[in-house]
């Protein structure tokens, strides 16, 4: 069975692009999360999708923003860049009908911004 | 404010050697507490999962404890193995209705396994 992938592995931006994220999930899985993680906060939760919906949401400004096509896939976008969204960005997906269902990672996307 | 506290930030220790990991938190509604393995420029990997009945739960050679009461929980690696360095993630799972919760993180353990 296939794990979790994203692409791209590798992303370099300037301050002020947009840049999207993609996410496949293990076959069978529809809930997407979306993750942030920097040497400083550790890890931190962005968003939740599940059957194309957001069901739950973290603390970040609104130029983060995700969705979910029918298939599960997930994409995530970043608009006006900022130096501080400098990042490994990892998705996880799981069957997604509870909290104790365990959450599958992928390799992340390292995003850089100049 | 829900938090979840690590210690050691970072562990050196020889191969063969035993330690010991300790995560505290403060998060309420609790649901369920994980620790996660994380490879250097790889995702984390799910050790165990605990709920609040459970005390112990062993995986291999990597045995999670939980003691709701005082709100801690410890990951005991015994004789380690070079490829057990890595970072060791605490996170505690608190319930959110219609949805698969809020995972609040701890900021790791980074564990060096030295021959």
């Amino acid at each position: 069975k296939a794990g979790v992938t994203q692409t791209p592995r590798y992303l370099i931006k300037t301050r002020g692009q947009q840049v999207t994220l993609s996410c496949s999930p293990i076959s069978g899985h529809r809930s997407v999360s979306w993750y942030q993680q920097t040497p400083g906060q550790g890890l931190q939760f962005l968003f939740e999708y599940f059957s194309e919906t957001q069901r739950n949401k973290g603390n970040f400004p609104g130029r983060f923003s995700g969705r979910q096509f029918s298939n599960s896939r997930s994409e995530m976008n970043v608009s006006t860049l900022e130096l501080g969204d400098s990042a490994l960005y990892l998705c996880a997906s799981s069957l997604g009908g509870s909290e104790y269902n365990e959450q599958f990672f992928g390799p992340g996307t390292r995003l850089t911004v100049l | 404010k829900n938090q979840v506290e690590q210690s050691p930030q970072s562990l050196i220790i020889l191969e063969g050697k035993n330690c010991t990991l300790q995560c505290n938190y403060t998060v309420s509604p609790f649901s369920n507490l994980r620790w996660y393995k994380q490879d250097t420029g790889r995702g984390p990997v799910s050790l165990t999962i605990m709920t609040f009945s459970e005390n112990t739960k062993s995986n291999g050679r990597y045995t999670a404890t939980l003691d709701a009461d005082t709100k801690q929980s410890s990951l005991h690696i015994t004789a380690s193995q070079l490829s057990d360095s890595a970072s060791y993630i605490c996170v505690v799972n608190t319930p959110r209705g219609g949805s698969q919760g809020n995972l609040i993180f701890g900021k790791g353990t980074k564990l060096s396994v030295k021959p």
